[in-house]
């Protein structure tokens, strides 16, 4: 079993259209990170939320941690082609006894927004 | 804004021999990383790095992989006898400070690694 569980795997929308795509887990975490990957890229962060039932937002974006710290959603109002790309969490490995740089990555949600 | 780079972009190498991945990390970051992404899975850690020796690694990082930062501005990977399954993109990364919340990671933009 995955430590991250992320869904939907893959989401095909039209533009204009709201989505919202999540990152679930059986344990607690500190924080936990949202990546953008578009192909042929690495990650690049979006957004770290760190207290329980935080809500950030990114303008179309708004990133939201479960009031538990085990689960996260990441909302898209007003999808663009722009925001197509493989949407990633990540936990710092330092809550299983590693170093705080070492990331746990989810499988991703890959988004494609149609024209 | 500053950086990751790694070159190759793409490396193509024959089962058994040696590949060498480089990055130039971000001039003023001290921690430094390789992950890598087999296609269609997660994106994995296998190393940290922290004035110049190994701060942690995972299980993946064994002895066919070591890392090193022969001057001031390059961390390279070096795979010893590339094996198929070591086909993946990698990726660079480097922090400022331990990847904490206030000191995140920079990726590069990956070197695809293909052994034949």
């Amino acid at each position: 079993t995955q430590l991250l569980e992320q869904s939907p795997q893959f989401l095909s929308i039209q533009e204009g259209e709201n989505l919202t795509v999540y990152c679930n887990s059986s344990s607690v975490f500190s924080s936990l990170q949202w990546y953008r990957q578009e192909p042929g890229e690495g990650p690049v962060l979006l957004v770290t939320v760190v207290t329980g039932g935080e809500v950030k937002k990114l303008k179309r974006l708004t990133f939201q941690f479960g009031d538990a710290r085990k689960d996260s959603s990441l909302h898209i109002t007003a999808a663009q082609p722009g925001d197509t790309g493989l949407y990633l969490c990540a936990v710092k490995r330092e809550n299983y006894g590693g170093s705080q740089g070492n990331l746990i990555f989810g499988k991703g949600t890959k988004l494609s927004v149609k024209p | 804004e500053p950086e990751v780079t790694q070159t190759p972009s793409h490396q193509v190498t024959q089962m058994g021999q040696e590949v060498i991945l480089r990055c130039v990390p971000i001039s003023n970051h001290l921690y430094f990383y390789w992950y890598r992404q087999i296609l269609g899975q997660k994106v994995e850690f296998l190393v940290s790095f922290y004035n110049n020796e190994i701060s942690e690694k995972s299980e993946i990082f064994d002895d066919q992989f070591s890392v090193e930062r022969p001057d001031g501005s390059n961390f390279t990977l070096k795979i010893r006898s590339t094996k198929l399954e070591d086909s993946a993109m990698y990726f660079c990364a480097s922090s400022p400070n331990r990847g904490t919340v206030n000191s995140p990671l920079h990726f590069g933009n990956g070197t695809r690694l293909t052994v034949t």
